[in-house]
């Protein structure tokens, strides 16, 4: 089946820094990519779609400037959150579309990010 | 606008109890459903979809839902639980398939021996 990965799978840094996710898809091209944020105990609220070649789609409420999706080639997304503050601490989850009208999206295994 | 609501928030069975989690949508078209299936920080695991055809479709792991459109629902049923489903739950519903998705609040089920 469709794999995707997400790198790094935790990761801690201080207020302030900015902090890349990888998303990638292993064995298959994806032409979009999703970007989810859970908080704890909460369900996926999604934050952006991400087309290959072309500018992220960004849900209401969510600051384009501070979140920033770069989807340079068709097997990797990614997300950088800037000037990280302890309130962006969350779970992000990607998710991969293959081409061709696939009917379903493979989800990475997620970030655990926190910010001190 | 599409919404999902699934009422149980946690839900606690018995090992070889059976189980049905709720799940009802909104949704102005015909939908795409999904469940998926969550493990304490993990990512989420396609357990079934529903597109179109039979309204009752079988996933992985024994499970299995039903969708009904006069309700708007699309419940997650398995006749006999296993300690090792004890995870959240989410049902979530696309536009279109492979779409963005809109998902419910989660079901947290555990599992009693």
């Amino acid at each position: 089946g469709a794999v995707v990965s997400q790198h790094p799978s935790r990761v801690i840094c201080k207020s302030g820094t900015s902090v890349k996710i990888e998303c990638r898809s292993l064995d298959f091209q994806a032409t979009t990519m999703f970007w989810y944020r859970q908080f704890p105990k909460q369900s996926l609220m999604l934050m952006a779609t991400s087309n290959e070649g072309s500018k992220a789609t960004y849900e209401q409420g969510v600051e384009k400037d501070k979140f920033l999706i770069n989807h340079a080639s068709l097997t990797l997304s990614t997300l950088t959150v800037t000037s990280a503050h302890p309130e962006d601490s969350s779970f992000y989850i990607c998710s991969a579309r293959p081409p061709g009208g696939s009917d379903t999206q493979y989800f990475g295994p997620g970030t655990r990010l926190t910010v001190l | 606008a599409q919404s999902v609501t699934q009422p149980d928030i946690h839900i606690t069975v018995s090992e070889g109890a059976s189980l049905e989690l709720r799940c009802n949508y909104s949704y102005g078209a015909t939908p795409y459903l999904f469940w998926y299936v969550q493990s304490p920080g993990q990512g989420l695991q396609l357990l079934l979809k529903y597109f179109s055809g039979d309204t009752l479709v079988q996933g992985i792991k024994g499970f299995e839902a039903e969708f009904k459109r006069s309700q708007s629902s699309f419940n997650l049923r398995k006749p006999s639980v296993h300690w090792s489903d004890a995870a959240e739950y989410f049902c979530a519903v696309g536009a279109n398939a492979g779409n963005m998705l809109t998902f419910g609040g989660g079901t947290r089920l555990m599992v009693k021996p």
